[in-house]
C-alpha cells in the first residue's frame, strides 16, 4: 500500500523567494517518487523524480527535491521563484521495481505573487 | 518523439449519451495508462495495459466504462450512459517498460462535461 500526502493545497510566494512544496509519503516498499507539474487544462509534466542512489534530485526550471528516508518525506524547493512558476504541483510515489502503479497526492496550487 | 496524444481535447455530451476518447502513446512505449482527474484532485488510476493486454482496472472502472487496446498501439476508453458525475479530465499516460524507472508520460487529456 502506498499513500501520498501533500502539505498545504495552496501556497503563496513571492517572486524571488524560495518555493516549498511538502510531500510525506508512506509506501510498504521502497519507493520511487516524482514531482510533476500541471498548467491549466494540460496534461501533467515530469519534474523531477527519485529511484536509487543520490537523495538529492536536480530536476527542470530550477527545481529540485530531497528524498529523506527518515522523515518519509520528498520536499520540492527552488531557491527564487518566478513568475512562470505558477501552476499545480502534484507529488506522486509508486513501488519501486517492475509494474509501478503511481499514486498522486491532492496537488498544491502554486500562486507567485510579483 | 511526439509525446502522447489525446483526441478529443474537449467534449461535451447529454446524461445518458456514449462517448469515446482515443489516447496514442509514445511509439515503442510498451505500457499504457488511463487516469481520471476531478477537481481539485489529484489524478487517480483506471487501468493500466502492457502491449495490447489489460493487466489491472480500478474499482473506479464500472461497468460503464470500457478499455481497449487491440493492436498494444492506441487505446481507447469508452463511457456508456454517460452521468454527471463522469465529468472529469481523463488522463492517458504511457511508459517504456523496458527501463527500470518506467516513468510515464502524461498526455494532455481529454475534459468531460456531462450536460
Amino acid at each position: 500500500a502506498q499513500s501520498v500526502t501533500q502539505l498545504g493545497s495552496h501556497v503563496s510566494v513571492s517572486e524571488g523567494a524560495l518555493v516549498l512544496l511538502r510531500c510525506n509519503y508512506s509506501s510498504s516498499v521502497p519507493p520511487y517518487l516524482f514531482w510533476y507539474v500541471q498548467y491549466p487544462n494540460q496534461g501533467l509534466q515530469l519534474l523531477l523524480k527519485y529511484t536509487t542512489g543520490a537523495t538529492l534530485v536536480k530536476g527542470i526550471n530550477g527545481f529540485e527535491a530531497e528524498f529523506k528516508k527518515s522523515e518519509t518525506s520528498f520536499h520540492l524547493t527552488k531557491p527564487s521563484a518566478h513568475m512562470s512558476d505558477a501552476a499545480e504541483y502534484f507529488c506522486a510515489v509508486s513501488p519501486s521495481g517492475g509494474y509501478q502503479k503511481v499514486t498522486f497526492g491532492t496537488g498544491t496550487k502554486l500562486q507567485v505573487i510579483p | 518523439d511526439t509525446g502522447v496524444s489525446q483526441d478529443p481535447r474537449h467534449k461535451i455530451t447529454k446524461r445518458g449519451q456514449n462517448v469515446t476518447f482515443r489516447c496514442d502513446p509514445i511509439s515503442e512505449h510498451n505500457r499504457l495508462y488511463w487516469y481520471r482527474q476531478t477537481l481539485g484532485q489529484g489524478p487517480e488510476f483506471l487501468t493500466y495495459f502492457q502491449n495490447e493486454a489489460q493487466l489491472e482496472k480500478s474499482r473506479l472502472l464500472s461497468d460503464r466504462f470500457s478499455a481497449e487496446r487491440p493492436k498494444g498501439s492506441f487505446s481507447t476508453l469508452e463511457i456508456q450512459r454517460t452521468e454527471q458525475g463522469d465529468s472529469a479530465m481523463y488522463l492517458c499516460a504511457s511508459a517504456d517498460g523496458g527501463g527500470s524507472t518506467d516513468t510515464q508520460y502524461f498526455g494532455p487529456g481529454t475534459r468531460l462535461t456531462v450536460l
